[in-house]
């Protein structure tokens, strides 16, 4: 069986500094690689996704993601945040593409200090 | 569209009754998911639908849910004799597997389980 572990349940970055939320996964087989974002109030939203090909994956708004293979991880990365992107992150692996199954980690929850 | 639509969005009920969820999913999408949420913890899933078929459960479903998708379109997620474990969030999400998409999850705000 495959899992998540996201160790910082809390990060606080100052705004227009650079963050890292970290992720590891286990999973004896090859597996697709996702992160969602839960913004307060709203519903859990796909921020980015691995499925194959380049190894750096980036969303729309500025964070970007890369899966590395021998160390297990896909850590989430953006060079300056902003107060906007204040929201909870959660890594999540799935074994077959179409999302089927999703196995989430813990959670990252990101506060922006003005 | 307007997304996926969770009812009600808190429930508030004693230990002993029965509660039931309603998800309406993305009216194009074939596939629709449930997933538990507690405090502190991510998503775990619970079960799926293929349209009207129900193609996986969770060992986290026991006896007392059930979950039906009757007319491949809105589900409704029924938990029997509430237990004060049952408080949690529990989540809908549908996809468009197999229709030419990449079968992304579309999730709705959920609705907020308390069990006294």
């Amino acid at each position: 069986a495959q899992s998540v572990t996201q160790l910082d349940s809390q990060v606080p970055v100052f705004e227009e500094a650079p963050v890292e939320l970290r992720c590891n996964y286990s999973s004896s087989v090859s597996v697709y690689l996702f992160w969602y974002v839960q913004y307060p109030n709203q519903g859990l939203q796909l921020l980015l996704k691995y499925l194959s090909g380049s190894t750096l994956v980036e969303s729309i708004n500025g964070f970007e993601a890369e899966f590395n293979k021998s160390q297990t991880s896909f850590h989430l990365r953006k060079p300056s945040v902003h107060i906007s992107d204040t929201a909870e992150y959660f890594c999540a692996v799935s074994l077959n593409f179409g999302n089927e199954k999703l196995t989430f980690g813990t959670g990252t929850r990101l506060t922006i200090i003005p | 569209d307007t997304g996926v639509s969770q009812d009600p969005r808190h429930k508030i009920t004693k230990r002993g009754q029965n509660v039931t969820f309603r998800c309406d999913p993305i009216s194009e999408h074939n596939r629709l998911y449930w997933y538990r949420q507690t405090l502190g913890q991510g998503p775990e899933f619970l079960t799926y639908f293929q349209n009207e078929a129900q193609l996986e459960k969770s060992r986290l479903l026991s006896d007392r849910f059930s979950a039906e998708r009757p007319k491949g379109s809105f589900s409704t997620l029924e938990i029997q004799r509430t237990e004060q474990g049952d408080s949690a969030m529990y989540l809908c999400a549908s996809s468009s597997r197999g229709q030419g998409d990449d079968g992304e999850l579309f999730f709705g705000e959920g609705s907020r389980l308390t069990v006294l």
